[in-house]
């Protein structure tokens, strides 16, 4: 079973509007959870983390995502998106077999529109 | 600067022949990590190694191999027995528990088979 789905392969927004992209989580106890932003050919890097602490958390960029207990979400919003956004974001949570690593959801790749 | 160094950044490789991707890291992390990335699929874990001499399969282990001889080197060997081995390979490394499990990357591997 998934453990975590990202809703939109692609997302596309224009510069200076609101960037929402989602996920949802499964599982049957409060997970870790984190974001990560990949710009073409590189690897990842880590934008945010919810581990526990408080529920809005704050990452680089003007990137925050919420976690919503309730709705078993962590979505990533920016209030205005800038050029330098576009790139392929992924949700990621801990590993729900115990193992000491990371389950990533499919990606959603984010287009910025002048 | 600490980090991980992945190589070739690029490699073609004929059908049936094996083929190795290095991943070598300075930040004396302890457990390290090989990811297969294919559009649309986000990440998949292939293998994972928590101390030396000793490492785990993945989700996607059949037709790869690691060792893990040394704390900073995690090379993975792509062998003839994986059935469709084009793809963008991660490398990725961490110190953290569980509770953190920050993952630090390296700048991936292409691997394309002709």
């Amino acid at each position: 079973a998934q453990s975590v789905t990202q809703l939109g392969s692609h997302v596309s927004v224009s510069e200076g509007a609101l960037v929402l992209l989602r996920c949802n989580y499964s599982s049957s106890v409060p997970p870790y959870l984190f974001w990560y932003v990949q710009y073409p050919n590189q690897g990842l890097q880590l934008l945010l983390k919810y581990t526990s602490a408080a529920t809005l958390v704050k990452g680089i960029n003007g990137f925050e995502a919420e976690f919503k207990k309730s709705e078993t979400s962590f979505h990533l919003t920016k209030p205005s998106a800038h050029m330098s956004d576009a790139a392929e974001y992924f949700c990621a949570v801990s590993d729900p077999r115990g193992r000491r690593a990371l389950t990533f959801g499919s990606g959603t790749r984010l287009q910025v529109q002048p | 600067d600490g980090g991980i160094t992945q190589s070739p950044k690029y490699l073609f490789r004929k059908e049936g022949q094996n083929v190795t991707l290095s991943c070598e890291q300075n930040l004396n992390h302890d457990a390290m990590y090989w990811y297969r990335q294919d559009p649309g699929q986000g990440l998949r874990l292939i293998y994972y190694s928590q101390i030396v001499n000793d490492f785990q399969k993945g989700d996607i282990a059949e037709g790869y191999s690691v060792s893990r001889e040394k704390k900073e080197s995690f090379p993975l060997t792509v062998t003839s027995a994986q059935k469709n081995p084009t793809a963008f390979y991660l490398c990725a490394s961490t110190l953290g528990t569980l509770r953190t499990n920050v993952l630090t990357f390296g700048a991936g591997s292409r691997l394309t088979v002709l």
